[in-house]
């Protein structure tokens, strides 16, 4: 079956511009979640998307935002990019959601680099 | 503030039993304990998951102390194929995941 898609893999954003990175989640599964991986920082948690709902979202500041689709896939918006939201952002997806056992399937991530 | 420590690296032998240590201290009751691998330029793999009692499973197996507060990841025959960084995790009852720092573990022929 097909894994997590995420698009684009790469992408390259000036200052002050906004950006849309899109998750396409496994068949059937309805958590979507998203993740910043920057050397610095390692992995944070972003937010969790379950059937349109956001039901968790890390500390982050509200230029990060996402919304998922009735079919599940997800989109995650930064506006007003800064130097510092250069990262790997990956997108999860679970069957109900992965903290009570179903665990998670990562996508291969967006490299987003931000000049 | 609740942290997840691991070591930042190690070093394995091939064929050799390889235990990876994690420090979750401030774990609470229902959060469950996971681990992930990761290879260069990929998203992180599932390798197992806990919440009381040690785990096993094809790949590996999870030791779980007993007051939870720490946890040991068990790869029996370590291979080159496993050389990533492994992450152990905490995942609460909300489906947030806290990620430790990650180890780098270094398999040598």
């Amino acid at each position: 079956k097909a894994g997590v898609t995420q698009t684009p893999r790469y992408l390259i954003k000036t200052r002050g511009q906004q950006v849309t990175l899109s998750c396409s989640p496994i068949s059937g599964h309805r958590s979507v979640s998203w993740y910043q991986q920057t050397p610095g920082q390692g992995l944070q948690f972003l937010f969790e998307y379950f059937s349109e709902t956001q039901r968790n979202k890390g500390n982050f500041p509200g230029r990060f935002s996402g919304r998922q689709f009735s079919n599940s896939r997800s989109e995650m918006n930064v506006s007003t990019l800064e130097l510092g939201d250069s990262a790997l952002y990956l997108c999860a997806s679970s069957l109900m959601g992965g903290a009570r056992g179903w665990g998670y399937t990562f996508g291969s991530g967006t490299r987003l680099t931000v000049v | 503030d609740a942290k997840t420590t691991q070591p930042n690296s190690m070093e394995s032998n091939e064929e050799e039993p390889v235990h990876l240590p994690c420090n979750h201290s401030t774990i609470s009751g229902t959060d469950y304990i996971h681990w992930y691998r990761q290879l260069p330029s990929q998203g992180p793999e599932y390798v197992i998951h806990g919440l009381t009692s040690n785990v096993n499973n094809r790949m590996a197996s999870l030791a779980i102390a007993e007051d939870r507060k720490s946890s040991t990841l068990i790869l029996h025959r370590a291979t080159l194929r496993d050389a990533a960084v492994y992450y152990c995790i905490r995942a609460n009852a909300g489906n947030m995941l806290t990620f430790g720092g990650g180890t780098r573990l270094m398999v040598k022929p």
